[in-house]
């Protein structure tokens, strides 16, 4: 069955810190592994996407790595903002038949608070 | 705002009503999706469309539930005889699919509580 886990649960740092967040994954065919933040009460908005050959992506403070030999990724943000707490969600895509991509898998995210 | 919308936000029903919820992808998206989360759990995937045709459904999508999408642009979910444990969130998504590897865009969500 394919799964994704995430941790910690959640988490909380003081604003200026730095953190990572840790996703392992037994989805297979894997195509490629997501990052979305999702703020309370609205729909997930991506980060990264990366693919099978790409081990480090970033968007502004945000990096993330994977390591799909061992089916791990994970999620730095740098110099963390209030702006910064809301739910960091793991998502997999494992290759259909056709060789599309459209099945996620999502991890249970991550609860980030960024405190002042 | 262009990005995809939802309607209703929130709905509160009584147990064994019918409703229905309404998407509206991103415009020239050829794929839609319906997912559903609950309360510290990450989305779940209901079922998806490719243009006008509902190409998948999940167990999750009981004969209760049906989706549709009949002009291959907004869609609607409905739910017919709510039961308690149909209170969740009720996302939507997009992506305009060519090849490769292609986005989904998601939607605020409907966020169902069934009294």
């Amino acid at each position: 069955k394919n799964q994704v886990e995430q941790s910690p649960q959640s988490l909380i740092i003081l604003e200026g810190k730095n953190c990572t967040l840790q996703c392992n994954y037994t989805v297979s065919p894997f195509s490629n592994l997501r990052w979305y933040k999702q703020d309370t009460g609205r729909g997930p908005v991506s980060l990264t996407i990366m693919t099978f050959s790409e081990n480090t992506k970033s968007n502004g403070r945000y990096t993330a790595t994977l390591d799909a030999d061992t089916k791990q990724s994970s999620l730095h943000i740098t110099a963390s903002q209030l702006s910064d707490s809301a739910s960091y969600i793991c998502v997999v895509s494992a290759k259909g038949p056709t060789g599309s991509n459209y099945k996620l898998t999502f991890g249970k995210g991550t609860l980030l608070t960024v405190n002042p | 705002d262009t990005g995809v919308s939802q309607d209703p936000r929130h709905k509160i029903t009584k147990r064994g009503q019918n409703v229905t919820f309404r998407c509206d992808p991103i415009s020239e998206h050829n794929r839609l999706y319906w997912y559903r989360q609950t309360l510290g759990q990450g989305p779940e995937f209901l079922t998806y469309f490719q243009n006008e045709a509902q190409l998948e459904k999940s167990r999750l999508l009981s004969d209760r539930f049906s989706a549709e999408r009949p002009k291959g642009s907004f869609s609607t979910l409905e739910i017919q005889r709510t039961e308690q444990g149909d209170s969740a969130m009720y996302l939507c998504a997009s992506s305009f699919v060519t090849s490769g590897i292609y986005e989904q865009y998601f939607g605020p969500g409907t966020r169902l509580t069934v009294t």
